[in-house]
């Protein structure tokens, strides 16, 4: 267990709706990432969140946007899917957020019909 | 751009042999170079990192070694077990680069009985 936790574990909806995912990270990392892991392939990069504030943008659309909170938990919201929004969404967590180790969480399974 | 090349993108060897795995990276102000190992339908874990003031590390049948002026690093694994099957991903950090970790596309790692 990494000590990073998300929610929910699987998500299915329909195309064009809007879903949210959370994520908390280990106790005492300030740094928050997302990754959106489509199946059989590698992990892409969207968006770091560091005490606070966005640290860096990765290939993330527009139709989805993030935050992270003051408790540091953080929010991927995902808005007007569609089928090949399906993937395995997974937060990762960090000290600092600058060249060190990133805990990932167990993920989050999204089926877009 | 910053950009980090993987290979094999699958590997098959024999329960008992080696397995090395090849990254090269194009940015040679990267210092930290992480390997995470992702089994079927779980989380990146990370198994082994290492600095680019170090040549080589090892933890126990797992080796990385970094070759900064050809701007590669290959992590090796020895005596090759079942529980070795997975996908392995190598990553770079690159300073300049919005502080993000560039990831390599991925290994499967296929180990036969």
């Amino acid at each position: 267990d990494s000590g990073v936790t998300q929610t929910p574990k699987h998500l299915i909806t329909a195309t064009g709706q809007r879903v949210t995912l959370r994520c908390s990270p280990r106790s005492g990392d300030l740094s928050v990432y997302w990754y959106q892991q489509s199946l059989d392939q590698g992990l892409q990069f969207l968006i770091q969140y560091y005490n606070g504030e966005e640290r860096a943008k990765g290939n993330i659309l527009e139709r989805f946007s993030a935050q992270q909170f003051p408790d540091l938990h953080s929010e991927l919201n995902l808005s007007s899917l569609e089928l090949g929004d399906s993937a395995l969404y997974f937060c990762a967590s960090s000290v600092q957020g600058a060249g060190e180790t990133q805990y990932f969480g167990p993920g989050t399974r999204l089926l877009v019909l | 751009g910053e950009n980090v090349e993987q290979h094999p993108s699958t590997l098959s060897v024999q329960e008992g042999d080696s397995a090395v795995i090849k990254c090269t990276y194009s940015d040679s102000a990267s210092n930290y170079f992480p390997w995470y190992k992702q089994e079927l339908g779980k989380r990146p874990q990370l198994i082994i990192d290492i600095r680019s003031n170090v040549g080589e590390k090892k933890d126990q049948r797992i080796a990385v070694t970094l070759n900064k002026t050809a701007k590669h690093f290959s992590l090796h694994i020895t005596e090759t077990q079942p529980e070795d099957s997975a996908v392995y991903f190598c990553a770079a950090y690159f300073w300049g680069s919005n502080y993000q970790l560039i990831w390599g596309a991925g290994t499967k790692l296929i180990i036969k009985p």
